[in-house]
């Protein structure tokens, strides 16, 4: 299964930028790149997702690496509600279908 | 944007009951569903894909006669967990998908007594 590495955790302060990290060395060249974020005891929320080129939306923005074995999530401007986990998943094809695996994610602490 | 249900949203049941909770995708049809599980402080964990009008596709080590799958229809999918056990008391989220993008139900909090 195709395995995404991010860091167990990382700090902000509020009104700063924020560069999420993630590692996806094993990724075929038909899967996609998901972000979303989860607030306990919520469901994940979508955040963006790519394949190649870099993407923005009003959430975010998404760098891809050339060689696609990684990407970072950019918050331009961290607040207090974007504290939650990160997870950055493949949606990773295979014959009859496609399946999305999470890793154990990146919790973002803000700071006032 | 897309909204996904889940119902219950949290259910307490005995231990040897069996427990159904339902997904629904409220303004889409959705081909494809996924159920995961979550145990606290950890990641969510892919315990089978569901697809409409054929058997649902299970991950190793998730026993398929424990935990029932259906996808009657391209808005509804169901998990029913059977003769429930007090280890099987989790957070269960579904998500469906639409075109590249997945949308999460809001979870099912499950504790068997």
């Amino acid at each position: 299964d195709a395995k995404t590495t991010q860091p167990n955790s990382m700090e902000s302060n509020e009104e700063e930028p924020v560069h999420l990290p993630c590692n996806h060395s094993t990724i075929s060249g038909t899967d996609y790149i998901h972000w979303y974020r989860q607030l306990p005891s919520q469901g994940p929320e979508y955040v963006i997702h790519g394949l190649t080129s870099n993407v923005n939306n009003r959430m975010a923005s998404l760098a891809i690496a050339e060689d696609r074995k990684s990407s970072t999530l950019i918050l331009h401007r961290a607040t207090l509600r974007d504290a939650a986990v990160y997870y950055c998943i493949l949606w990773a094809f295979y014959t009859g279908g496609f399946k999305t695996i999470f890793g154990a994610g990146t919790r973002l602490f803000v700071k006032a | 944007g897309a909204v996904v249900s889940q119902h219950p949203s949290w259910v307490i049941c005995k231990s040897g009951t069996s427990v159904k909770i339902e997904c629904r995708s409220l303004d889409f049809q959705a081909t494809t569903m996924f159920w995961y599980r979550q145990f606290p402080k950890q990641s969510l964990m892919l315990m089978a894909t569901s697809n409409e009008g054929s058997k649902a596709t299970y991950e190793q080590g998730v026993e398929k006669d424990k935990f029932l799958i259906n996808h009657a229809s391209l808005t509804l999918s169901t998990l029913t967990v059977t003769s429930a056990h007090p280890e099987d008391s989790s957070f269960y989220i579904c998500s469906a998908v639409l075109g590249t993008e997945q949308f999460f139900g809001p979870g099912t909090r499950l504790t068997v007594l």
